[in-house]
């Protein structure tokens, strides 16, 4: 079974820095994909960025990069240049196959302040 | 964009009421998911189909069960409701590929009360 582990519960990062989520994983399977997701406080979950076990080059979208390390199992999230509407909860998660159900971690809950 | 939409955003029930969610998605996905979402627990996955009448258990199928009698249409059933099943409950959808995001709906705040 895949598990995915989020160490940070709460963090906190001023307007305009990066900040670093961390999301490990545990798996025995050599082909996977990895997802990050944000949920403001509206409740909605946003598709923030994909990064494929096979990919060779870290993912990007915009101002959100995956630190994939694939040895140490680990797909941390970055945040460059935070913004006040970056806000939110954030949730790692994994999927075994195509198409196949997610597994999530817990989230960190993420606050920027001015 | 593909949408995906839930029936009711707030829900209250009584103890032992059957208890209908009702999910549809408008972009012909295959897939589709409920998950459950409690504080420091994160999402749970509680059933998911590849197809129409087919079902899946996830982690927590326990006092729910589903249906897909039409391809966009994905049905949570909680045949006598408790005040443990009080939860955030998310649909979603996707494609059958490694890189489909899942797609989520609003998600519906059931209380059992």
């Amino acid at each position: 079974a895949q598990k995915i582990t989020q160490t940070q519960p709460g963090m906190f990062v001023q307007e305009k820095e990066a900040v670093t989520l961390d999301c490990t994983y545990d798996t025995s399977d050599q082909s996977y994909g990895l997802f990050w997701y944000k949920q403001p406080s509206s409740g909605e979950m946003i598709f923030l960025i994909y990064q494929g076990s096979y990919d060779e080059q870290n993912a990007t979208e915009g101002r959100y990069s995956l630190n994939f390390q694939k040895a140490r199992k680990s797909a941390n999230l970055v945040i460059s240049a935070s913004q006040l509407g970056d806000s939110a909860m954030y949730f790692c998660a994994m999927t075994p196959a195509p198409g196949y159900a997610l597994n999530f971690g817990k989230g960190t809950s993420l606050l920027v302040t001015p | 964009d593909v949408k995906v939409t839930q029936s009711s955003r707030y829900l209250v029930k009584r103890t032992g009421e059957k208890v209908f969610l009702e999910c549809v998605q408008d972009m012909d996905h295959e897939n589709m998911f409920w998950y459950r979402q409690d504080p420091g627990l994160g999402l749970r996955l509680i059933y998911f189909s590849y197809d129409v009448k087919m079902k899946e258990k996830g982690d927590i199928p326990e006092g729910y069960s589903v249906s897909r009698e039409k391809k966009e249409r994905f049905s949570l059933i909680l045949e006598s409701a408790s005040t443990n099943q009080t939860s955030m409950y998310l649909c979603a959808s996707s494609q059958g590929e490694y890189n489909s995001p899942l797609h989520f709906g609003n998600g519906t705040r059931l209380t059992v009360t």
